[in-house]
């Protein structure tokens, strides 16, 4: 079982749609959890970091269930512009602090 | 004038040849990290280092080697390459553990 897993998509929707992805991780001593948008050949940026209580920016919402060991990401009203690869990261406890990223979650927003 | 700086940002190499990327970082982050990326594989570990005088192997390190010159620049070779490490090539710095990355623009580097 890989550490992080995610659909790899595509997902198409279009403008206006609501979105949600998922992604589960194996290890339950997980700390720090992340989403990454990443355009198509350039780096990874941070979208978000991904807290206990859950948390909001604008029309991207990220929940954390420990229980079931999965994050999501909600977009609404999705842009053109949203159209990118989101990556879940989890941060994996040790004196190494050692990301594992998810191959991506591929989304495609239609006019 | 980017945070994490990768040079060169696109190399075409014959197999055998050796080969240096290099990044420097502006964020005064004691934590970098190379990762190479292949379509369906994501992000995978080649080697970090937390300071000058640290640095360990990642996931996948073999035929790859690291040096890190200040707490600003580390750099990564390929002493022969090979076409099997064709890929997108990402260093990143971490202030401190269960903190976020930030990334290079990545190196996209291809063995023929």
């Amino acid at each position: 079982r890989k550490e992080v897993e995610q659909d790899p998509g595509p997902f198409n929707v279009p403008e206006g749609a609501t979105v949600a992805f998922n992604c589960t991780y194996s290890n339950s001593a997980s700390q720090s959890f992340f989403w990454y948008r990443q355009d198509c050949r350039k780096e990874p940026k941070l979208l978000m970091s991904v807290y206990s209580s859950g948390n909001e920016d604008g029309r991207f919402t990220a929940q954390l269930n420990r229980a079931s060991q999965y994050i999501s990401l909600l977009i609404r009203d999705s842009k053109l512009s949203d159209s990118a690869t989101y990556l879940c990261v989890v941060n994996i406890p040790s004196n190494t602090g050692k990301l594992i990223f998810g191959q991506g979650t591929t989304l495609q927003v239609k006019p | 004038d980017a945070d994490v700086t990768q040079t060169p940002r696109n190399r075409i190499t014959k197999t055998g040849k050796r080969i240096m990327l290099e990044c420097s970082q502006t964020k005064g982050h004691d934590r970098m990290y190379w990762y190479r990326q292949d379509p369906g594989l994501g992000l995978r570990l080649i080697y970090y280092s937390f300071d000058v005088k640290d640095i360990n192997k990642g996931e996948i390190s073999d035929g790859y080697s690291v040096s890190r010159q200040a707490q600003a620049k580390f750099s990564l070779s390929l002493e022969s390459a090979i076409p099997n490490q064709t890929a997108l090539y990402f260093c990143a710095t971490r202030f401190r553990q269960n903190t976020e990355a930030f990334f290079g623009q990545g190196t996209r580097l291809t063995v023929v």
